[in-house]
């Protein structure tokens, strides 16, 4: 079954405007990542947050996890047309390196 | 050049054909991954191994096999294809556990596989 639930499952905003997708995870893990898909290519990695990080940045990105709800949410600042998207989040727990991905979110930004 | 490659990258087969899809990769990972992409599902594991004399099943191996050759190339078999073996397929890397950035996966152009 899957780990992680991405939310919303579709998001459309205008450019320039911030986009926030959140994913909701059952168990415990020792990080979180979030990948990147254009349409039909291959997931790409944007960020990874260890378990006992509670924020992180990387350019207009913004990720925070909170373990104690089981949650982590992304931040899309100044949104792009570019960004458009499907966004998923991957949680890895105990020493397997496995990664379960969870549905996505499909960003659209429209210009 | 793509650091990990898949051939085909689209392929139309009938129902009870074998099926190779395949994978190659420039990274020098030891840890190679199939996963199996369908609408509204997500990624889905299929098999993973974490070196070439490494093979294990992921959630949803049932009716596929894999084939480690070297460390750089990982093959998905359908031995015998069924059409809700229909979907996008995706080879991934990873590095070995210890190293800066291990964790993180390295995917393929993903092969788009119908099966009539």
């Amino acid at each position: 079954s899957q780990q992680g639930e991405e939310d919303p499952q579709a998001l459309s905003i205008q450019e320039g405007e911030n986009a926030t997708m959140n994913c909701s995870y059952k168990t415990s893990i020792n990080n979180l990542q979030w990948y990147r898909q254009n349409s039909g290519r291959g997931l790409v990695h944007l960020i990874l947050i260890r378990s006992n990080e509670r924020e992180k940045h990387s350019g207009r990105l913004r990720v925070t996890l909170d373990t104690s709800k089981k949650s982590s949410s992304l931040l899309i600042t100044a949104s792009r047309a570019a960004d458009t998207a499907s966004y998923f989040c991957a949680t890895r727990g105990g020493s397997n390196y496995k990664l379960t991905f969870g549905k996505g979110t499909l960003l659209t930004v429209n210009p | 050049d793509a650091d990990v490659t898949q051939t085909p990258r689209n392929r139309i087969t009938k129902t009870g054909k074998r099926i190779m899809l395949e994978c190659s990769q420039t990274k020098g990972h030891d840890r190679m991954y199939w996963y199996r992409q369908d609408p509204g599902l997500g990624l889905r594991l299929i098999y993973y191994s974490f070196d070439v004399k490494d093979i294990n099943k992921g959630e949803i191996s049932d009716g596929y096999s894999v084939s480690r050759q070297a460390q750089a190339k990982f093959s998905l078999s359908l031995e015998s294809a069924i059409p809700n073996q229909t979907a996008l397929y995706f080879c991934a890397t990873s590095d070995s556990p210890g190293l800066a950035g291990a964790e993180t996966q390295y995917f393929g152009p993903g092969t788009r596989l119908l099966v009539l």
